[in-house]
């Protein structure tokens, strides 16, 4: 059975400081990983996806993540937070055989930008 | 107008109502979704649509019934709901389900209070 968690359900971050969001995934086959974003009273929008290509992955925004198989993790980046990343944000896990389009999500982690 | 687009934004109703959720993808895609985003808990996944024919339903209380009359085009029709149905309601399309690494896009949702 495939999962992801989100190791964080909260993030504080000041403006210009780094962003580090963590995503453990479990899969029992090569999955795909993605990372999405939620601004207050909105969709999910697409920040960036890892399809077993490149294992470093960058996304819209300054964001990226790379996939670590060894760690089975997926952490999301950013060198300098700005204001208008606070949001939430879920890590995805897809893949599992006979149902590769199934979506896994994560509790979510709250993104605080403090000025 | 592009991508997904969900109307109302927001809906308040009474549990005798009977009312209905409109989704519009202007993607081109043939798979589309509905999820429910309930606080403090993942998204849940509700049903599947591929080419216009319904090929997941996750459990979902009859209440909730979905129709899907084109490709495009995604409805979510309810009546005699409960006030645990209160939710954001979102809609997503990708390009065909099944696909390993398929993106999923999302509408902005709409916020549904069941009083």
């Amino acid at each position: 059975a495939q999962s992801v968690t989100q190791l964080d359900s909260h993030v504080s971050v000041s403006e210009g400081t780094p962003v580090l969001l963590r995503c453990n995934y479990s899969s029992s086959y090569s999955p795909s990983l993605f990372w999405y974003v939620q601004h207050p009273n909105k969709g999910l929008q697409l920040l960036l996806k890892y399809t077993s290509a490149a294992t470093l992955v960058k996304g819209i925004n300054g964001f990226e993540a790379e996939f670590k198989k060894s760690e089975t993790s997926f952490h999301l980046t950013k060198p300098s937070a700005h204001m208008s990343d606070a949001a939430e944000y879920f890590c995805v896990v897809s893949g599992a055989a006979g149902n590769t389009g199934k979506l896994i999500f994560g509790q979510g982690t709250t993104l605080q930008v403090k000025p | 107008e592009t991508g997904v687009t969900q109307t109302p934004r927001h809906l308040v109703m009474g549990m005798t109502n009977k009312k209905s959720l409109k989704c519009e993808q202007h993607l081109g895609h043939n798979a589309m979704y509905w999820y429910k985003q309930s606080a403090k808990k993942p998204l849940e996944l509700m049903f599947v649509y591929n080419f216009k024919e319904q090929t997941e339903n996750n459990s979902v209380p009859s209440r909730f019934s979905p129709e899907c009359p084109n490709s495009s085009h995604l409805f979510l029709h309810l009546h005699t709901l409960q006030p645990e149905d209160s939710a954001l309601y979102l809609c997503a399309s990708s390009q065909v389900r099944g696909v390993l690494g398929e993106t999923q896009y999302f509408g902005p949702g709409t916020r549904l209070l069941v009083l």
